[in-house]
């Protein structure tokens, strides 16, 4: 079955501390994965991709294909991150995203 | 570019009643999908149309349909609501579709109240 976990549904650090948003996945072949950020009353947006590799306002993610695993990770928390988190993936040559059931990033000062 | 706009923003129908979402893409895009956000269920793939074609579809009962025009705007419709259609319904725009997975651009979603 198709499924992405996140287990943690509140995580909540101290400005400047590291964060690490977890998420597990369960695919049969070799999916795309994905972390979206929704910010207070902004819509849902593309965070970044493991394809690209990139780093998008200090957040990485690595895909870890032995422990099925693309845990989304930053140095140091800043206040502004506070927002809800989404993995999701994606397999094939389709836009069809599988979404987990979110985490809430919240960064106290 | 204008983002994806999704109207109307807020409904309230009645069990029994259908409804119908519209959403306008980025323009230049062409593929559209719908998703349903509810507390309990999450995130959920309703469908996607591509090229006014239906490429892929969701877990969800018949009553759950859409379509897709040819300037690549989408409507969605719900017939026969029930109490547990009430969702926040996404949808997403990417500039091409079926051919590797592409960026999507999602809308504010359209809050659907059902009493």
């Amino acid at each position: 079955a198709q499924r992405v976990t996140q287990p943690e549904k509140l995580l909540s650090v101290f400005k400047g501390a590291p964060v690490e948003l977890k998420c597990n996945y369960s695919y049969s072949g070799s999916p795309e994965l994905f972390w979206y950020v929704q910010y207070s009353r902004q819509r849902l947006q593309l965070l970044l991709r493991h394809i690209s590799r990139e780093s998008i306002k200090g957040f990485t993610a690595d895909l870890n294909k032995g422990e099925t695993s693309f845990h989304l990770k930053k140095p140091f928390a800043q206040e502004e991150d506070s927002a809800m988190y989404y993995c999701a993936l994606s397999g094939g040559a389709t836009n069809k995203l599988i979404f987990g059931t979110g985490t809430l990033l919240a960064v106290q000062p | 570019k204008a983002g994806v706009t999704q109207t109307p923003r807020y409904l309230i129908k009645t069990r029994g009643q259908q409804v119908t979402l519209s959403c306008s893409p980025i323009s230049g895009h062409r593929s559209v999908s719908w998703y349903q956000q509810t507390p309990g269920q999450g995130l959920q793939f309703l469908f996607e149309y591509f090229s006014e074609t239906q490429r892929n579809k969701g877990n969800f009962p018949g009553r759950f349909s859409g379509r897709q025009f040819s300037n690549s705007r989408s409507e969605m419709n719900v017939s026969t609501l029930e109490l547990g259609d009430s969702a926040l319904y996404l949808c997403a725009s990417s500039a091409r579709g079926g051919f590797g997975t592409d960026t999507q651009y999602f809308g504010p979603g359209t809050r659907l109240t059902v009493l």
